[in-house]
């Protein structure tokens, strides 16, 4: 079946450093993998996305990598500010318009 | 810049009783959706819509359910006879095409 998970629920990383979000799917026909942030009370906000035919993407402070042949999805933040405190969610779709997603990662940056 | 927008943001209602939510999608968008998001959960895929009908809908999405675009600008979802566990919030969503979604603010539905 489809599925999108994440390796943990909960993250804690002090301010200014680096923080690595994972995300493992099944859908090996997933050729669209997006990256969104979910603030308390909010919708979520789009980060980042790659296609399969790409293993990385570089935006800012953000970087997403994508290993195909483990179904694994990787979000990295680069020195980490307090407005990064949100639920992280990876979504894949796989041709079919909808996006499916994963369970989400608590992030919280320690001041 | 273009955004969806949902109304209400917060819509309390009596069990048993229709609920309808709102959603503006981006103007040149193609393809929506509504997603649900129970409280501490993930965001759950509902319906989604193109070109006047239903492209693909969710278990969850069951005949108390039901979808329409009126107007040609407005997105609206109903649903007939409330549920304690329809309680959620619930997130409009747009795209153009093979891009990213733009989620709305979401409409938090409380059925007492």
């Amino acid at each position: 079946g489809e599925s999108v998970g994440l390796h943990l629920p909960t993250l804690s990383v002090q301010e200014g450093d680096n923080s690595i979000i994972n995300c493992a799917y099944s859908n090996s026909a997933s050729d669209y993998f997006i990256w969104y942030k979910q603030e308390s009370g909010k919708g979520p906000q789009f980060i980042i996305d790659i296609r399969s035919n790409m293993d990385k993407r570089q935006g800012q402070r953000v970087t997403v990598l994508l290993n195909k042949t483990v179904k694994h999805l990787s979000l990295q933040i680069a020195a980490t500010q307090p407005g990064d405190s949100a639920v992280y969610f990876c979504a894949e779709n796989n041709g079919n318009e909808k996006l499916t997603f994963g369970t989400g990662t608590r992030l919280t940056i320690i001041p | 810049e273009p955004e969806v927008t949902q109304t209400p943001s917060h819509q309390v209602t009596q069990m048993g009783q229709e609920v309808i939510l709102r959603c503006v999608p981006i103007s040149n968008h193609l393809y929506f959706y509504w997603y649900r998001q129970i409280l501490g959960q993930k965001v759950e895929f509902l319906v989604s819509f193109y070109n006047n009908e239903i492209s693909e809908k969710s278990e969850i999405f069951d005949d108390q359910f039901s979808v329409e675009r009126p107007d040609g600008s407005n997105f609206t979802l109903k649903i007939r006879s409330t549920k304690l566990e329809d309680s959620a919030m619930y997130f409009c969503a747009s795209i153009a095409g093979r891009t990213e979604a733009f989620f709305g603010q979401g409409t938090r539905l409380t059925v007492v």
